[in-house]
């Protein structure tokens, strides 16, 4: 079945410090890809998506790159705020209305 | 648009109680979801919903919990009798169907604890 891998957390950064999350999916067919950022007591909330290779997702500051050769789709950021502060998930959707998500990466940023 | 809400915000009750957490979608969106939150299974599908007839239950943990989509506005997941090992934050979703890019919107949540 299909499955999303994300590396574990917690990622700590000082404010203004890259970030990259690694994430690799296994899959059938032509997914679509997802990052969902989830802040603290709050849901989750699509951050961006990928619907075919090589397609770039941007959002707030943040990346990533559908990479169907690899099978990943690593999240990005050249400078990390406080306010990023969360938890992170990858997710696909695989020709149908379900998602698989990871596990989830919690970053934290101190100023 | 509201987006997703979910009530109560907040569920506290003792074993062997009933709890009835409700959802409502967004407007025009033909598929719901129920997920569980917890620290250490992190998120879990329990049941989809499109147009209001279950598609996949396999996430239920058990015949202690059931959900229900008596309309395309309104759903409702129950537990009876509740254990202290459901105490958990339960998300609706809600999508519009139909194609495989198209994202999940969450309410924020209702978070159940049973002591």
């Amino acid at each position: 079945g299909d499955s999303v891998t994300q590396m574990e957390g917690p990622v700590t950064l000082s404010e203004e410090a890259c970030l990259t999350i690694n994430c690799t999916y296994t899959a059938t067919g032509y997914p679509s890809l997802f990052w969902y950022v989830q802040y603290p007591g709050e849901g989750l909330q699509l951050l961006l998506k990928a619907t075919k290779a090589d397609d770039k997702g941007s959002n707030k500051g943040f990346e990533a790159t559908y990479r169907k050769e690899t099978t990943s789709f690593h999240l990005e950021k050249g400078s990390v705020q406080v306010s990023d502060s969360a938890v992170y998930f990858c997710a696909l959707n695989n020709a149908g209305n379900m998602l698989t998500f990871g596990g989830g990466t919690r970053l934290m940023v101190k100023p | 648009d509201a987006g997703v809400i979910q009530s109560p915000r907040h569920e506290v009750t003792e074993m062997g109680q009933e709890v009835t957490l409700r959802c409502k979608p967004i407007s025009g969106h033909n598929s719901l979801f129920w997920y569980r939150q917890t620290m250490m299974r992190g998120l879990e599908l329990l049941i989809y919903f499109n147009n209001n007839v279950p598609i996949d239950d396999s996430g239920m943990p058990e015949d202690r919990f059931s959900a229900k989509m008596p309309n395309a506005s309104f759903s409702t997941l129950k537990i009876q009798p509740s254990e202290p090992r459901d105490s958990a934050v339960y998300f609706c979703a809600s999508s519009p169907s139909g194609t495989s890019y198209n994202e999940q919107f969450f309410g924020p949540g209702t978070r159940l604890t049973v002591l």
